[in-house]
C-alpha cells in the first residue's frame, strides 16, 4: 500500500505561470515531508522540506504547503522556468524512525518556452 | 568533489553473478542510506547507517542483498546471485544526522541479463 502518492503523472505548464505539485499521503505518523527534483541520469537534488508543526515554507520561487487535516502537501514554483523541468518527487519521514524516506511515484514537470 | 560519489555508474552482469556497488558520501556525513529506484517507480529504502549503531536492514528485499560500512565513511553494497528483478538504479544517500536533509549520488543502474 503506497504511503506517500502522487497521483499525477506529468503536468505541463507555461513558462512564467505557476506550477503546482502534489501529493497525499497516509500515514498520520509522518513528521517530517521533503520534495526533491531529479533530472534523467542524476540523483535526486533535495529542493524544500517542511516539518509536520508548520503549514508553509518559502525559499525563493519554491513554496510547500501542508494541510495535516487533509494528509496533503503541495509544491508551488512560481514563476515557473524550462529549466524547472524535471522529475519531482514527494518524500516523506516517520517520526522516531531512523529517518528514511518514503517516496512517491514522481511527477514529470515540463515548462515550456 | 563535495558530492555523493557512486561506483560504478553503470553495471551489466549475467543473472546469477555477484555485484558490489560502492558509495562514497559526503565527507563528515553521519548518516547513509541506499535506495533504489525500479523502472516507474519512486524509490524503495534498502538500508541505513547512522555512526557507529547496528545499521537498520529493514529495506532488504532478501537476504541476497547484504551491506556494510566501513570506517564510518565508504559503503558498499552487496547483491548476490542477481536476479533480473534486481535491474534498477540503486542510488546512495547521506546526510549530517537524521533530521538533516539527504543528499543523492548519481547513482548505480544496473542491469541484470
Amino acid at each position: 500500500d503506497q504511503q506517500v502518492k502522487q497521483n499525477s503523472p506529468s503536468l505541463s505548464v507555461q513558462e512564467g505561470r505557476i506550477s503546482i505539485l502534489n501529493c497525499d499521503y497516509t500515514n498520520s505518523m509522518f513528521d517530517y515531508f521533503l520534495w526533491y527534483k531529479k533530472y534523467p541520469a542524476e540523483g535526486p537534488t533535495f529542493l524544500i522540506s517542511i516539518s509536520s508543526i508548520k503549514d508553509k515554507n518559502e525559499d525563493g520561487r519554491f513554496t510547500v504547503f501542508l494541510n495535516k487535516s487533509a494528509k496533503h502537501l503541495s509544491l508551488h514554483i512560481v514563476p515557473s522556468q524550462p529549466g524547472d523541468s524535471a522529475v519531482y518527487f514527494c518524500a516523506a519521514r516517520i517520526g522516531g524512525s531512523q529517518g528514511n524516506l518514503i517516496f512517491g511515484k514522481g511527477t514529470k514537470l515540463s515548462v515550456k518556452p | 568533489g563535495a558530492g555523493v560519489s557512486q561506483s560504478p555508474s553503470n553495471k551489466v552482469t549475467e543473472k546469477g553473478k555477484d555485484v558490489e556497488l560502492r558509495c562514497d558520501p559526503i565527507s563528515g556525513h553521519t548518516a547513509l542510506y541506499w535506495y533504489r529506484q525500479s523502472l516507474g517507480q519512486g524509490l524503495e529504502f534498502l538500508i541505513y547507517f547512522q555512526g557507529n549503531s547496528a545499521p537498520d536492514k529493514s529495506g532488504l528485499p532478501s537476504d541476497r542483498f547484504s551491506a556494510e560500512r566501513t570506517g564510518g565513511s565508504v559503503s558498499t553494497l552487496t547483491i548476490q546471485r542477481t536476479q533480473q528483478e534486481d535491474s534498477a538504479v540503486y542510488l546512495c544517500a547521506s546526510s549530517k544526522d537524521r533530521d538533516q536533509p539527504q543528499h543523492f549520488g548519481d547513482g548505480t543502474r544496473l542491469s541484470i541479463l
